[in-house]
């Protein structure tokens, strides 16, 4: 149980261009989701808390129109990185809360961006 | 201010020696802490919490509050420990805070 899957694994754009990045729970409802970006040899930095049906708590310094996450459902998260640029590059990662114990974060594999 | 250290980027033993990585943090509140572990082309995984006081693949973290560290211990290490270690703190509505993690590295 408690799988996150993310979608996709890489991908490669053109600068301006705009990404979307999926966060699915598998097999439980999360009640909350979370996205985080890491860049090389960094820890995660936490980008923005999603709640289903509501709106998305965004850290200091992310920018909400720049990164959208969209939480419509309790096993769909999604964020879309908007008119990317290189700096945009980096490695996405979310995970879920819910399952079983709201405190355990189940996490996805990740999704690397690049922008040309 | 909520704030999470580990000292150690890289962390490097021979097989059968103890280890300990450390961890420090900082939170006004009640702490809750846990240590995440990435194995290598794996994602990232629970490996304990403070508050389950269990041993975890013969891994164990005991909370310290007068020192604020929760540091990370088992008395052999074994090969398949190598990974990356991220000790993290959960602050108020589940928000949770990494610290830059630590690599450890078992030789044999």
């Amino acid at each position: 149980g408690a799988v996150v899957s993310q979608h996709p694994s890489w991908v490669i754009c053109k600068s301006g261009t705009s990404v979307k990045i999926e966060c699915r729970s598998l097999d439980f409802q999360a009640t909350t989701m979370f996205w985080y970006r890491q860049f090389p040899k960094q820890s995660l930095m936490l980008m923005a808390t999603s709640n289903e049906g509501s709106k998305a708590t965004y850290e200091q310094g992310v920018e909400k129109d720049k990164f959208l996450i969209n939480h419509a459902s309790l096993t769909l998260s999604t964020l879309t990185v908007t008119s990317a640029h290189p700096e945009d590059s980096s490695f996405y990662i979310c995970s879920a809360g819910g399952y079983r114990d709201k405190n355990i974060q189940y996490f996805g594999a990740g999704t690397r961006l690049s922008v040309l | 201010a909520q704030r999470v250290t580990q000292p150690e980027k890289l962390l490097s033993v021979f097989k059968g020696a103890p280890v300990e990585l450390k961890c420090n943090y900082s939170y006004s509140g009640s702490p809750e802490l846990f240590w995440y572990v990435q194995y290598s082309r794996q994602r990232l995984q629970l490996l304990l919490r403070h508050i389950s006081r269990e041993s975890i693949k013969g891994f164990t973290a005991d909370l310290n509050k007068g020192e604020t560290s929760f540091h990370l211990k088992k008395p052999f290490a074994q090969e398949e420990d190598s990974a990356m270690y991220y000790c993290a703190l959960r602050t108020g509505g589940f928000k949770t805070i990494f610290g830059a993690g630590t690599r450890l590295f078992v030789k044999a």
